[in-house]
């Protein structure tokens, strides 16, 4: 089981492009959450996704919006990118039921 | 409003000390507690919850409402402990929803 799997490890943006981040969940897993870590934080929701709908949303603006497929992967997108959207950006797997959650290795996000 | 604090940024023992991480939350209702441990060059992984109320690697936290607070403490350091570890909780009182984490403490502890 190769766990929660994202791409790219590493990307470099230019201020106000758009971004696509992707992951794969753990296999049995069918939520999945996304977090943003900036450096000497801990990681800060996003937004989570069950049943391909956005289930919760945290305090962040609408330019991040996501997608989850029948396959349960997900993808995390960026508008307008700007220079405080540089982090690292996790993603994050569980089942439905009362299962602690699973983390990928993240993508380093970085807007120049 | 709902809040992690971790008041130390860095805390450095000897192997064989006994290490005491703190954590102290803000949330209005009955929380559920969580340790998340980053080993060097790993992910992020859960450490111990206390619902379960499991010792993980000589790990204990044991939730105290009173204070509101959930220490992570170890009576004897080993040199893999060496990490940095989250203090994070659930407003939904479930695991797998929304986390909220605080900044972190990293453990150093050298021989």
């Amino acid at each position: 089981d190769a766990g929660v799997t994202q791409s790219p490890t590493h990307l470099i943006k230019t201020r106000g492009q758009q971004v696509t981040l992707r992951c794969s969940p753990k296999s049995g897993h069918d939520t999945v959450s996304w977090y943003q870590q900036a450096l000497g934080q801990g990681p800060q929701f996003i937004f989570q996704y069950y049943e391909e709908e956005e289930r919760q949303r945290g305090n962040f603006p609408d330019r991040f919006s996501g997608h989850q497929f029948p396959n349960y992967s997900s993808e995390l997108n960026v508008n307008a990118l700007l220079l405080g959207d540089s982090a690292l950006y996790l993603c994050a797997s569980s089942t439905n039921s009362n299962s602690p959650l699973h983390f990928g290795n993240g993508t380093r996000l970085t807007v120049t | 409003a709902q809040r992690v604090t971790q008041p130390e940024k860095l805390l450095s023992v000897f192997k064989g000390a006994p290490v005491e991480l703190k954590c102290n939350y803000s949330y209005s209702g009955s929380p559920e507690l969580f340790w998340y441990v980053q080993y060097s060059r790993q992910r992020l992984q859960l450490l111990l919850r206390h619902i379960s109320r499991e010792s993980i690697k000589g790990f204990t936290a044991d939730l105290n409402k009173g204070e509101t607070s959930f220490h992570l403490k170890k009576p004897f350091a080993q040199e893999e402990d060496s990490a940095m570890y989250y203090c994070a909780l659930s407003p939904f009182n479930q695991a797998g929803t929304a986390l909220i984490f605080g900044k972190g403490t990293t453990l150093s502890v050298s021989s």
